[in-house]
Formats: C-alpha cells, structure tokens, sequence
C-alpha cells in the first residue's frame, strides 16, 4: 500500500515555463514533507521541505505548497530551466520521530523533463 | 568535499556470496540511515542509527541483512547469501540530531546478484 503516491511517472515542460510536480499521502500521521531531485547515477539531493504548520515554503524558484485536509502537495519550479531536468521525489514522515525511526517514506517519483 | 560517501559504488556477485557496504555519513551528522532503491521505485527505508545505536531494524527485509555502525561514524550494511532479489541501490544517508530533518544522501552502491 503506497502511503505516499506520485500519479505521474513522468511530465514534460517547456524551458522558462513552470513546473508542478504533485504527490498526494494517506498516513494522517505524516506532518513533514521533503522534496528531492534525483539525476542518474547519483544519489537524491534535497531540494526543500514543509512542516504542516505551514502552507508554503519558498527556496528562489522552489516553492512547496501543503493542503493538509487534501492530504496533497506539490512542488513548483519558476522558471523551469535545462539543467532542472532530473527525477523528482516526494518524501514524508511524522514530525515527532524527525524521520529517525520511522524513516522517509517516498513516493516513486516524477521524471521532469525541460524542453528547449 | 564533506558530503556522505559510499564504497564501493558498484558491486557485482554471484547468488550465494556475501557482500558489505560501507557508508561514510557528513562529519558532524550523528543519525545515518539506509535504504534500498529498486528500478521504478522510490528509496525504501532500511535501518537507522542514532550515534552508534541501531534504533530501528524491523524494516531490514530479512535475517541476511544486518548493519553496523561501530563507533558511531561510518557504518557498514552486510547481506549474507545473496539472492537475485537483492539487486538494487543500496543509499546511505545521514542528519542532525533533532535539529535538521532534512536527510544528505550518498551516491549509493549499485549491487548486481548474478
């Protein structure tokens, strides 16, 4: 049962438009949300993050954007440029255990693709 | 650089052999965790470690993993008697205590079973 979904495996934009990459959860106890950019052969880079006391949470062309009773987020990249182009995760975890025990749940990622 | 490393990057074996990897987490970073990534899938989570304490194992996936993290700075993953299954990535990651949620990740150790 995939806790953490992301629908679309992969997403096609044009060079300076926007990207928005979405995921959606199901464990109610999940309160703290992470984006990160994988490109091949390499490990994921963490991009940005959210707690559920908050809304939105902006990085320069990052911005996160959490609606809680939907149980849905989604990641926004203005402008979108080449070297965005990378698989994109969406990870959670309950607040209060820090992602220790419980560790980070990931969704199976969107793959963004920028075209020139 | 001070990001985490892994060795070796990749690892081909044959079914039946044991194999161990080694992570070296961010120096001042006390929580290290592992995962393990398989084609198509997100990172699944592994094992944690809070210094030298192993908190959480219940999700190694069988009694032919184990991980270790001795002196509480790097940490080995072992799987004894390799199956095909057990080809994947294996990611290593490491925090803060308490105070940075964010998880730095290494570059992973490709692991073929043939």
């Amino acid at each position: 049962d995939q806790q953490v979904k992301q629908n679309s495996p992969s997403l096609s934009v044009q060079e300076g438009r926007i990207s928005i990459l979405n995921c959606d959860y199901t464990n109610s106890m999940f309160d703290y949300f992470l984006w990160y950019k994988k490109y091949p052969a390499e490990g994921p880079t963490f991009l940005i993050s959210i707690s559920s006391i908050k809304d939105k949470n902006e990085d320069g062309r990052f911005t996160v954007f959490l609606n809680k009773s939907a149980k849905h987020l989604s990641l926004h990249i203005v402008p979108s440029q080449p070297g965005d182009s990378a698989v994109y995760f969406c990870a959670a975890t309950p607040l209060y255990s820090g992602g220790g025990a419980d560790g980070l749940t990931f969704g199976k990622g969107t793959h963004l693709i920028i075209q020139p | 650089d001070t990001g985490v490393s892994q060795d070796p990057r990749h690892k081909i074996t044959k079914r039946g052999q044991n194999v161990t990897f080694r992570c070296d987490p961010i120096s001042e970073h006390n929580r290290l965790y592992w995962y393990r990534q398989t084609l198509g899938q997100g990172p699944e989570f592994l094992t944690y470690f809070q210094n030298e304490a192993q908190l959480e194992k219940s999700r190694l996936l069988s009694d032919r993993f184990s991980a270790e993290r001795p002196k509480g700075s790097f940490s080995t993953l072992e799987i004894q008697r390799t199956e095909q299954g057990d080809s994947a990535m294996y990611l290593c990651a490491s925090s803060q205590d308490r105070t940075d949620y964010e998880q730095y990740f290494g570059p992973g150790t490709r692991l073929t079973v043939t």
